[in-house]
């Protein structure tokens, strides 16, 4: 079986351009969460996601990050325009959503804004 | 906003020896789960304890929890250098189960 799978692995961007981070979970995971993680801290939840519908963006900074998740599938995490203190490792983690709460993880996207 | 705290932030054993770590939260839960992160992945899981259990083992794994001091420990027992990596505890907040916080983590370097 498949895990969670995220591209691209590297992002080198300069300040101010858009990018783009995309996830592909584990076939059947209804829920979808993408996560932030700064150097030497823990994963911070961005959003979460109940197939396509997006159930806690409480911690998702609106003004330049948008996400969505097309068809309850696959998700993309979007930031316009990048600033510096975005550099961070950005997760994805996926869960069946029926009460197992383990989640699984994909290896992230490393972004790094210059 | 992170829920738990890792202690000691970093460890360093040699192989064969016993390894601890500790979380605490702050707010009532109804289950704690560890993940370990090798550097440069992703986070697994590795095993999850309810809060009405003391204890659980997985392997070489065994994991407690103290409802009334809000704490857990990790133990790895005969640690390997296979064993290196970051160890975050997690916790679901509010007692939504779907909203899992992730501690900051104890960083774990076994030498061979």
């Amino acid at each position: 079986e498949a895990g969670v799978v995220q591209s691209p692995r590297y992002k080198i961007i300069e300040k101010k351009q858009p990018v783009a981070f995309w996830c592909n979970p584990i076939s059947g995971h209804n829920t979808l969460y993408w996560y932030r993680q700064n150097l030497g801290q823990g994963p911070e939840l961005l959003i979460r996601y109940e197939n396509e519908e997006a159930v806690d963006d409480s911690q998702l900074p609106k003004d330049r990050f948008s996400a969505e998740r097309l068809k309850g599938v696959d998700s993309t995490l979007k930031i316009q325009p990048a600033e510096l203190g975005d550099s961070a490792v950005y997760l994805c983690a996926s869960s069946t959503g029926t009460g197992d709460e383990k989640l699984f993880f994909g290896s992230g996207t490393q972004l790094s804004v210059l | 906003s992170q829920q738990g705290e890792e202690d000691p932030q970093a460890l360093s054993i040699q192989e064969g020896e016993n390894a601890t770590m500790n979380c605490s939260y702050k707010t009532s839960i109804n289950n704690l789960q560890w993940y370990r992160q090798n550097s440069g992945r992703g986070l697994v899981h590795l095993i999850l304890i309810r809060s009405n259990e003391r204890e659980k083992h997985s392997g070489r794994l065994r994991v407690t929890l103290d409802t009334s001091k809000k704490s857990s420990s990790l133990l790895i027992t005969a640690s390997r250098a296979a064993d290196t990596a970051s160890y975050f505890c997690a916790t679901p907040r509010g007692g939504d189960t779907d909203k899992l916080i992730f501690g900051t983590g104890t960083r774990l370097q076994v030498f061979p």
